[in-house]
């Protein structure tokens, strides 16, 4: 079945500090790929997503590209800041009848320092 | 654009009694619904897919007649936790599926925190 394989966190970085979030995941087909995050006490909110192969997602400075020949969708920053702590959950999408289900990823916890 | 509400965003309970979890989506009609369970720091579990006027598409190991989800309008669905027992504390989210924003773009609530005595 599909899988997602998030590296564990917690990540702890300095402000402007660069950030990189591995994820590889394993689908049957040509799965859609998202990065979601959700913030302390909010609900999960789509940061960015890439639907087809060398697609790259961005958004708010976070980017990441769909690697099919490895069959990863790493999330980067160039630098963060301490608004980005939070939780960050790689996604993806298995079309299945009329329903599009969403496998997770375990989830990283950023902690963003000054 | 495109929020998901939930209601209550948490609630506590005696062990035996039923709760109800509502999830609207407030500014798109929503064909498809989902609810998940999150369990402390772990990820999101699939419990049911809910299509509007159809009934619930359960995931392997959930128990339907435990968890009661109507899917009654486009904007709303409700899970109902049966004869809730402390097993079932945990944060139980919704999100709703904006067609026009491609497949798998989903849009989620903020959750409920249901805590069973």
């Amino acid at each position: 079945g599909d899988s997602v394989t998030q590296m564990e966190g917690p990540v702890t970085l300095s402000e402007e500090a660069f950030l990189t979030i591995n994820c590889t995941y394993t689908a049957t087909g040509y799965p859609s790929l998202f990065w979601y995050v959700q913030y302390p006490g909010e609900g999960l909110q789509l940061l960015l997503k890439a639907t087809k192969a060398d697609d790259k997602g961005s958004n708010k400075g976070f980017e990441a590209t769909y690697r099919k020949e490895t069959t990863s969708f790493h999330l980067e920053k160039g630098s963060v800041q301490v608004s980005d702590s939070a939780v960050y959950f790689c996604a993806l999408s298995s079309n299945t009848g009329t329903a599009s289900k969403l496998t997770f990823g375990t989830g990283t916890r950023l902690q963003v320092t000054l | 654009g495109a929020v998901v509400s939930q209601h209550p965003s948490w609630v506590i309970c005696k062990s035996g009694t039923s709760v109800k979890i509502e999830c609207r989506s407030l500014d798109f009609q929503a064909t498809t619904m989902f609810w998940y369970r999150q369990f402390p720091k772990q990820s999101l579990m699939l419990m049911a897919t809910s299509n509007e006027g159809s009934k619930a598409t359960y995931e392997q190991g959930v128990e339907k007649d435990k968890f009661l989800i109507n899917h009654a309008s486009l904007t709303l669905s409700t899970l109902t936790v049966t004869s809730a027992h402390p097993e079932d504390s945990s944060f139980y989210i919704c999100s709703a599926e904006e067609g026009l924003a491609g497949p798998g773009t989903q849009y989620f609530g903020p959750g409920t925190r249901l805590t069973v005595l």
